[in-house]
């Protein structure tokens, strides 16, 4: 199946720092790649939609100043977040759908970001 | 708003078959039922989707009732290694992004 991949798998950083998230789709080639926060017991949250060569969409709520997100190819997304705060702290998911099939996402392993 | 309702949590036995209920009442002719899983601080897995009839796989089954507007995951044998919260999901093609709700937390026993 299509394997989808994220670096790092966790990490800790002080507050105020900024943070890359990187996510690739290994076997196949991914026109849009989705970027979800997840808090501790809850449900996974869309925060923004990624094309590959344009600007991402993000969620009502999202700010997109403070998560940067680029789509520079059809296998590599980046989730940078921006002077991280201690609020920041989440589990960090990507997916990214195919060019073909019924519309199949993959998710990455996730990362698990803490802001001290 | 997420488009299905699932309890929050199940117990099964371990050997059985669980099965997990889904209501996506709203659903509409272009909209598919995906289920996806997700095991403690991993990324979701893929499980199984349908658009009209039952489909199964090398995991699991999925039925879709006649009028679609509910579907039941079944899982045949479970293993402690399907404990897991398990999303049922309903999207369009062309609407491209899936909307996760609360899940089901299957918990199975030994």
């Amino acid at each position: 199946g299509a394997v989808v991949s994220q670096h790092p798998s966790w990490v800790i950083c002080k507050s105020g720092t900024s943070v890359k998230i990187e996510c690739r789709s290994l076997d196949f080639q991914a026109t849009t790649m989705f970027w979800y926060r997840q808090f501790p017991k809850q449900s996974l949250m869309l925060m923004a939609t990624s094309n590959e060569g344009s600007k991402a969409t993000y969620e009502q709520g999202v700010e997109k100043d403070k998560f940067l997100i680029n789509h520079a190819s059809l296998t590599l997304s980046t989730l940078t977040v921006t002077s991280a705060h201690p609020e920041d702290s989440s589990f960090y998911i990507c997916s990214a759908r195919g060019l073909a099939g019924a519309g199949e996402q993959y998710f990455g392993p996730g990362t698990r970001l803490t802001v001290t | 708003d997420a488009k299905t309702t699932q309890p929050p949590s199940m117990d099964c036995a371990e050997g059985r078959a669980a099965n997990l209920p889904c209501n996506h009442s709203t659903i509409s002719g272009n909209e598919y039922v995906y289920w996806y899983r997700q095991i403690h601080s991993q990324g979701p897995q893929y499980i199984i989707h349908g658009l009209k009839n039952n489909e199964t796989n090398e995991m699991a089954s999925l039925i879709i009732t006649e009028d679609r507007k509910s579907s039941t995951l079944i899982l045949p044998h479970a293993t402690l290694r399907d404990t897991a919260v398990y999303y049922c999901i309903v999207f369009e093609y062309a609407g491209n992004m899936l909307t996760f709700g609360g899940g089901t937390r299957l918990m199975v026993k030994p």
